[in-house]
């Protein structure tokens, strides 16, 4: 079956640092998604990547998309305490298909401390 | 515009019990997918409807069940619930199913006691 798998599951990092979750999928799949959630909330679309090489900027948040080494990673320059959230990667293609479903990592616990 | 709507936003019921929820996708979107949220479990799919049709399902038993109007609001239901059916269910509406993007609603949170 599809997996997807983020690392590292928890971060705490310092206010003002740099630091990179990644995403690595089992399919060869040239669709990623970033969603961002906050405690009790639902989840915030953050990127949406749809080919080889793709590279998203939004504020101090990158995404880029490497599919041949099925990796996905979402850099965060100078980190600050509104980031704190969870941040979950998604795949929904597999070799070409459309699977109708998103199949997501297990999130990344961002917690930025000052 | 509009974005997804789920109702309720909180429930809480009994062993025993079924629930209903429902999701309003965005004006125009034809896909709704719906997906269980646990801290032990994550995300896991439940199903994914399109124009009306079950395109895909999860690995979740008989007990939940879906469906989709012509209006394209989507409803899943819950039979015979039980303590582990606790969760976050968020649905999330896209245009056709891939590639464009999935929003999702806030979510219904289900508490069975």
């Amino acid at each position: 079956e599809l997996k997807v798998e983020q690392n590292p599951l928890f971060l705490s990092m310092q206010e003002g640092k740099n630091y990179t979750i990644y995403c690595n999928y089992s399919t060869t799949s040239d669709r990623l998604y970033w969603y961002r959630q906050d405690p009790g909330k639902s989840l915030e679309s953050l990127f949406v990547l749809l080919s080889n090489g793709a590279v998203k900027q939004e504020g101090r948040l990158m995404a880029s998309l490497d599919t041949k080494a099925r990796l996905s990673t979402l850099h965060i320059t100078a980190a600050v305490h509104d980031l704190s959230a969870t941040y979950f990667c998604a795949v929904d293609k597999d070799r070409g298909s459309t699977l109708g479903r998103l199949y997501f990592g297990r999130g990344t616990q961002l917690t930025v401390w000052p | 515009k509009a974005g997804v709507t789920q109702t309720p936003r909180y429930l809480i019921k009994t062993r025993g019990q079924q629930v209903t929820l429902s999701c309003s996708p965005i004006s125009g979107h034809r896909s709704v997918s719906w997906y269980q949220q646990t801290p032990g479990q994550g995300l896991q799919f439940l199903f994914e409807y399109f124009s009306e049709t079950q395109r895909n399902k999860g690995n979740f038993p008989g007990r939940f069940s879906g469906r989709q109007f012509s209006n394209s609001r989507s409803e899943m239901n819950v039979s015979t619930l039980e303590l582990g059916d606790s969760a976050l269910y968020l649905c999330a509406s896209s245009l056709q199913g891939e590639g464009y993007g999935y929003t999702f609603g806030s979510g219904t949170r289900l508490t069975v006691v």
